[in-house]
């Protein structure tokens, strides 16, 4: 039982225009979500999280959104840059709830900006 | 900057064998992870440990066990190998701090069973 989903293995943009990763899960408890970032043969680099009070948050080029009601969530790069090239994991936690820090991830996208 | 470090980056062992793979973080970070990656699949969590000598059964502990004897260090061990082992094992360490709670990673081993 997948609880955290990314349906899209792939993903191909121009330089220079958005990315849209999405992500959606099935547990409602879940109430902090993380996106990190995978170049091949390194580990995972946390880019961007954000807490269930809000429904956006933004650090520079990297905007992500969550949609309680759809139990959605998107990382939105912008612009895109050749070197955004990797493997996008989102991963969600219940953190108010036994706080153990268990994160679960989704299967992850591969994302390919072309110059 | 947190740093997470993994005892390899690639390792070939034969079935059967026992395998260490060892994690250390300099953070002083009470918890600590270890994941494994495969293609489709994401990240899946193994074992994790909250505390020196605390360890709890994550998603696929079958075949793995762990030790945490010192809070900077976490090892995860392949009693007898198998093919099926045959992996990325990822480690992190996670850092709490108010409105955050994020889990840096090392760079990763790649194991491979044969």
């Amino acid at each position: 039982d997948q609880q955290v989903k990314q349906n899209s293995p792939s993903l191909s943009v121009q330089e220079g225009r958005i990315s849209i990763l999405n992500c959606d899960y099935t547990n409602s408890m879940f109430d902090y979500f993380l996106w990190y970032k995978k170049y091949p043969a390194e580990g995972p680099t946390f880019l961007i999280s954000i807490s269930s009070i809000k429904d956006k948050n933004e650090d520079g080029r990297f905007t992500v959104f969550l949609n309680k009601s759809a139990k959605h969530l998107s990382l939105h790069i912008v612009p895109s840059q050749p070197g955004d090239s990797a493997v996008y994991f989102c991963a969600a936690s219940a953190f108010g709830s036994g706080n153990t820090g268990k994160l679960i991830f989704g299967q992850g996208t591969t994302l390919q900006v072309k110059p | 900057d947190v740093k997470v470090t993994q005892s390899s980056r690639y390792l070939v062992k034969r079935t059967g064998e026992k395998v260490f793979l060892e994690c250390v973080q300099d953070m002083d970070h009470e918890n600590m992870f270890w994941y494994r990656q495969d293609p489709g699949l994401g990240l899946r969590l193994i074992y994790f440990s909250y505390d020196v000598k605390m360890k709890e059964k994550g998603d696929i502990p079958e075949g793995y066990s762990v030790s945490r004897e010192k809070k900077e260090r976490f090892s995860l061990i392949l009693e007898s190998a198998s093919t099926n082992q045959t992996s990325m094992y990822l480690c992190a360490s996670r850092r709490i701090q108010r409105g955050s709670d994020t889990q840096y990673f090392g760079p990763g081993t790649r194991l491979t069973v044969l």
